[in-house]
């Protein structure tokens, strides 16, 4: 059972409009998400995440967006730049203090950014 | 560049033998975790170590154990390999005592023959 999903396996956006990556998840215990990046041959690479008590959080062009009520959360880079393209993970966890639980990833989207 | 070492990048092997995976985490962290990472499969928790102490585990198998050593270094030991466990096996590091994201390698590809 699939307790993070990302619906899209991936998404093609024209260079300089916004992207936007999506994730669902059902386990109403995660109090905490992340978004992190992947180039191919390397590790995940830590982006953004944000706590239950927000709903909006900015860094840059990358603004991660949660609604609890529709237990969703969205990713939006803008402007989308060439270097974005990349597989984007979504990542929830429960409890408190260095993730004792372990993320739940859903299974990304591969992000192509076209010239 | 993570600070998360993992070594080797490539393993092949045969069905039925065993492998040793081995991870240094960043300078200062105290929580090491395992990820494995199959073909059109998320990141999938296999388990955590913190300064030494089994903290959490996931979906790891029988077959596969891990630990991490007083130098806080981790190995994770995979035996009776199967076809099926051929993947990506990730290491990460964090923190502990205040949230924070976890780092990792670059991970260790794994194939079975």
């Amino acid at each position: 059972d699939q307790q993070v999903k990302q619906n899209s396996p991936s998404l093609s956006v024209q260079e300089g409009r916004i992207s936007i990556l999506n994730c669902d998840y059902t386990n109403s215990m995660f109090d905490y998400f992340l978004w992190y990046k992947k180039y191919p041959a390397e590790g995940p690479t830590f982006l953004i995440s944000i706590s239950s008590i927000k709903d909006k959080n900015e860094d840059g062009r990358f603004t991660v967006f949660l609604n609890k009520s529709a237990k969703h959360l969205s990713l939006h880079i803008v402007p989308s730049q060439p270097g974005d393209s990349a597989v984007y993970f979504c990542a929830a966890t429960s409890g408190t203090g260095g993730g004792a639980d372990g993320l739940t990833f859903g299974k990304g989207t591969h992000l192509i950014i076209q010239p | 560049d993570s600070g998360v070492t993992q070594t080797p990048k490539h393993l092949i092997t045969a069905t039925g033998q065993r492998v040793t995976l081995r991870c240094s985490p960043r300078s200062g962290d105290l929580s090491v975790y395992w990820y494995q990472q199959s073909l059109d499969q998320g990141l999938q928790f296999l388990i955590q170590y913190y300064n030494g102490e089994e903290r959490a585990k996931g979906n790891i198998l029988e077959r596969f154990s891990a630990q991490q050593f007083p130098d806080l270094h981790s190995e994770l030991n995979l035996s009776s390999l199967e076809l099926g466990d051929s993947a990506l096996y990730f290491c990460a590091s964090s923190v502990e005592g205040e949230w924070s994201p976890l780092h990792f390698g670059n991970g260790t590809r794994l194939t079975v023959t």
